[in-house]
């Protein structure tokens, strides 16, 4: 039968290239933000975080941005490596508690 | 440190057992949460504990999951009777705030229930 279930947004780059994942998050209370990476079989782990009154901020090779008038989060991954395929998630809090978005999975073809 | 560890990794029962899944957090940190991931629903909240106490159950579907944390060190997430649409991976995670900085995510606890 056929399987019903989330479909992941997907992308696909070269290595080399930059990549960008966009999340957009619900609500405009959230104060604090954090991107996870999950690979197969394994539970995410954090890549990088960014509170509300930032709007911009850089790690080892990654970036994000957050447009709180649009409530829009991006990560950028710069020279985009095989070992950065898996799937990225967004996570905001409100209050007392992290809400994940569905994930995007990025792939990179060598 | 190890990280947080969760046990079984894998689990395959029969409708109507009992399931218990098992985590023990990163020592020194305050708060637990159990997420369950499917690809119908993506990752999902159902229990957070902060200092032992349990926070916020309102995402455990229904009467048939509990999860305790009897101390610091331990928690555990119990199905009983399990159903086939509990099959999902069973992450335990653990931070210093709940709401502030890193969550910490064991490997997780793929249950299949048949």
């Amino acid at each position: 039968g056929e399987s019903v279930g989330l479909h992941l947004p997907t992308l696909s780059v070269q290595e080399g290239d930059n990549s960008i994942i966009n999340c957009a998050y619900s609500n405009s209370a959230s104060d604090y933000f954090i991107w996870y990476k999950q690979e197969s079989g394994k539970g995410p782990q954090f890549i990088i975080d960014i509170r509300s009154n930032m709007d911009k901020r850089q790690g080892q090779r990654v970036t994000v941005l957050l447009n709180k008038t649009v409530k829009h989060l991006s990560l950028q991954i710069a020279a985009t490596q095989p070992g950065d395929s898996a799937v990225y998630f967004c996570a905001e809090n409100t209050g007392n508690q992290f809400y994940f978005g569905t994930g995007t999975s990025l792939t990179v073809i060598p | 440190d190890a990280g947080v560890i969760q046990s079984p990794r894998h689990e395959v029962t029969e409708m109507g057992q009992e399931v218990t899944l098992r985590c023990k957090p990163i020592s020194g940190h305050n708060s637990l949460f159990w997420y369950r991931q499917t690809m119908m629903r993506g990752l999902e909240l159902l229990i957070y504990f902060n200092n032992n106490v349990p926070i916020d159950d309102s995402g455990m579907p229904e009467d048939r999951f509990s999860a305790k944390m009897p101390n610091a060190s331990f928690s555990t997430l119990k199905i009983q009777p399990s159903e086939p649409r509990d099959s999902a991976v069973y992450f335990c995670a653990s931070s210093l705030s709940p709401v502030i900085g890193e969550l910490f995510f064991g490997e997780g606890s793929r249950l299949t229930v048949l």
